[in-house]
């Protein structure tokens, strides 16, 4: 039982470079969470999906994409990166109301 | 507008003592609940504990409780019998509607022998 998988652990991107953030959960989880971490800050949600096929906004969605492909994965997407969007991304999940959230160990991006 | 509101930047403490770390928050719903996560300095995010806004009793986890004052919106966390792993920060969040976390800034715990 892994919990919370994320990947790439670390990535550095050139502006303008898109990349694809993969998660996976094996807890039968039906939400599914993406955050970004800033320094001196706490946890920012980017998007969410609630179900298998919906996703919706959180906080920060400009100049991210998500995707839940099947109940297990959830992926996130740079499509031109701005070094605005350097920080640690944290995709987490849980069963439901109630219950705590798992998080994945993080995804350290560094955009130049 | 829902808000988390951590105070204590950082806080000190010496080992086996208790530490009180601070948290705030508000929100119109009569719903809602609030964690307590803790990140070591190796980054993930581990889960302490719960408390539903419904509960009647305080939520208590080992050497962790929740001091949950619902009149005063506080959700304080306390560590009993302080250890020196237990030195990371500590973020306090509380759940909205589809179970999204907003989360506080944090605080980060240094314990001293």
């Amino acid at each position: 039982n892994a919990g919370v998988t994320q990947t790439p652990k670390f990535q550095v991107l050139k502006t303008g470079q898109s990349m694809t953030l993969q998660c996976a959960q094996d807890m039968n989880h039906n939400s599914m969470y993406w955050y970004r971490q800033d320094p001196g800050m706490g946890l920012r949600l980017i998007y969410y999906s609630a179900s298998e096929g919906t996703t919706d906004k959180g906080e920060v969605p400009n100049g991210y994409n998500v995707s839940r492909l099947n109940k297990r994965e959830f992926s996130l997407r740079l499509e031109s990166a701005a070094p605005s969007q350097t920080s640690v991304y944290f995709c987490a999940s849980t069963h439901g109301t109630g219950y705590e959230q798992y998080f994945g160990p993080g995804t350290r991006l560094t955009v130049t | 507008a829902q808000k988390i509101t951590q105070t204590q930047p950082g806080m000190f403490v010496q080992e086996k003592e208790a530490v009180t770390l601070d948290c705030t928050y508000d929100t119109s719903d009569p719903s809602y609940g609030l964690f307590w996560y803790k990140q070591p300095s190796s980054g993930e995010m581990i889960f302490l504990i719960y408390q539903g806004s419904y509960d009647q009793q305080n939520a208590t986890e080992g050497r962790y409780s929740l001091n949950f004052q619902k009149a005063r919106k506080s959700a304080n966390l306390v560590i009993s019998a302080s250890q020196l792993g237990d030195s990371a920060m500590y973020f306090c969040a509380m759940r909205k509607r589809a179970d999204k976390l907003i989360f506080g800034t944090g605080t980060r715990l240094q314990v001293f022998p």
